[in-house]
């Protein structure tokens, strides 16, 4: 069965750090594109940060840029975000997510197509 | 960045009715566009990308059309577990930005 399994959230302190894990299994990791999306509470959805396959492309959202850092370990089939400098504006579920492609003709469509059940950050003093 | 606008935000509506959900992006995006389902506590769920094909195992009822800047997704005929939050989300280019939700309740 694919799978994602986010891990590592918690209550943390404003100007604190902590460091999310996401382990996956049932697919082979290091062929897919990995992205984090969060969510605060009665909030909609809000993408944080992509990496490549081989971690040599990373983007990130404007809110994080400087504060968060993605990476992967394609030997323990693991993505991982470390938040550092943390806000109360960062209390949110934060999923993991797969990239897929479509390929059609010239066209790449890329797709988030498997997602973590989440685990919950909470920023607060 | 690009602005993904959802409308309506919130929609009531009865099982059977046909709905339609509308994103307008603010810029175009070609068919580089998907959409999810959420319901509450839970993951989202993807039920369409380049705009208008069906993820495998997603239910025939719903459709997604449109490409540039204008789009929609359409449920044919509503069945009680479509009653959920959708979005739309734009993959053209980062940063990869959601609308803002729209809300199904029923009627």
């Amino acid at each position: 069965e694919v799978q994602l399994v986010e891990s590592g959230g918690g209550l943390v302190q404003p100007g604190g750090s902590l460091r999310l894990s996401c382990a996956a299994s049932g697919f082979t990791f290091s062929s897919y594109e990995m992205n984090w999306v969060r969510q605060a509470p009665g909030k909609g959805l809000e993408w944080v940060s992509y990496i490549s396959s081989s971690g040599s492309t990373i983007y990130y959202a404007d809110s994080v840029k400087g504060r968060f850092t993605i990476s992967r370990d394609n030997a323990k089939n693991s993505l991982y975000l470390q938040m550092n400098s943390l806000r109360a504006e960062d209390t949110a579920v934060y999923y993991c997510a797969r990239d897929d492609i479509a390929v059609a003709g010239l066209y790449y469509y890329y797709y988030m197509d498997v997602w973590g059940k989440g685990t919950t950050v909470t920023v607060s003093s | 960045d690009i602005q993904l606008t959802q409308s309506p935000s919130f929609l009531s509506a009865s099982v059977g009715d046909r709905v339609t959900i509308t994103c307008r992006a603010s810029q175009g995006i070609s068919s580089y566009l998907a959409w999810y389902q959420q319901k509450p506590g839970k993951a989202p769920k993807l039920l369409i990308y380049a705009a208008s094909t069906l993820q495998s195992g997603v239910p025939s009822r719903f459709s997604g059309s449109g490409s540039g800047t204008e789009f929609t997704l359409t449920i044919s005929s509503l069945q009680p577990e479509d009653f959920a939050t959708y979005y739309c989300q734009q993959l053209n280019s980062y940063p990869r930005t959601f609308g803002q939700g729209t809300r199904l309740e029923i009627k």
